[in-house]
């Protein structure tokens, strides 16, 4: 079974700019979560995505966004980008994200560089 | 909001040396407690996770964890590092009962480095 795939796997824009980046989940996998990992932060949860809807988001500011297609591929855009979002961004996904049951499995990020 | 400590930022032994990472949350409430492992140019991947029931979990590669409630404390122990331990250790946990998986607030990790 492949594993959770992550494009573009490194990117460089500007600030004012806006960045979609995607993740396709595990065959079969229904939820999705985004994580951003800054040096300075650690890991900190964006969103969860479950069939198509949100279920859960963190403590971001307006600018980050996403979505879920119905075949579970998941998007997130960051738009008027920041030096300050410069970060790994990873994508982790679940059959159907309950803790008791599942494991959740992280994809390899996508490494944002804003100049 | 819940938070998650780790004492330590990096660690450094010798093989066969025994390992004990600290891990600390803030939650009242009941909890779900990872730790996820991070090989160098390699994925995330979860060592245990607990839940319920026993509070001694046991892990892929011998590595075991003891959650004791009365001290808010999930600490990851191994009785003898190898040299391929050497990786970035991560304590995660989230809300408990009817909580899902997705939403996890993560430790900023501990470097642990096995000298063979």
């Amino acid at each position: 079974k492949a594993g959770v795939t992550q494009t573009p796997r490194y990117l460089i824009k500007t600030r004012g700019q806006q960045v979609t980046l995607s993740c396709s989940p595990i065959s079969g996998h229904r939820s999705v979560s985004w994580y951003q990992q800054t040096p300075g932060q650690g890991l900190q949860f964006l969103f969860e995505y479950f069939s198509e809807t949100q279920r859960n988001k963190g403590n971001f500011p307006g600018r980050f966004s996403g979505r879920q297609f119905s075949n579970s591929r998941s998007e997130m855009n960051v738009s008027t980008l920041e030096l300050g979002d410069s970060a790994l961004y990873l994508c982790a996904s679940s059959s159907h994200g309950t803790v008791v049951q599942e494991t959740q499995y992280f994809g390899p990020g996508t490494r944002l560089l804003v100049l | 909001a819940q938070s998650v400590s780790q004492h330590n930022h990096h660690v450094i032994l010798s093989e066969a040396a025994s390992l004990e990472l600290g891990c600390n949350y803030s939650y009242g409430g009941t909890v779900n407690l990872f730790w996820y492992v991070q090989y160098p140019g390699q994925h995330l991947q979860l060592l245990l996770k607990y839940f319920s029931g026993d509070p001694l979990v046991k892990g892929i590669k011998g590595f075991e964890a003891e959650f004791i409630k009365s001290k808010f404390s999930f600490n990851l122990r191994k009785p003898s590092v190898q040299w391929s331990d050497t990786a970035e250790y991560f304590c995660a946990v989230n809300a408990g009962r009817g909580s899902t998986l997705g939403r996890l607030y993560f430790g900023r990790g501990t470097q642990l480095t096995v000298w063979p």
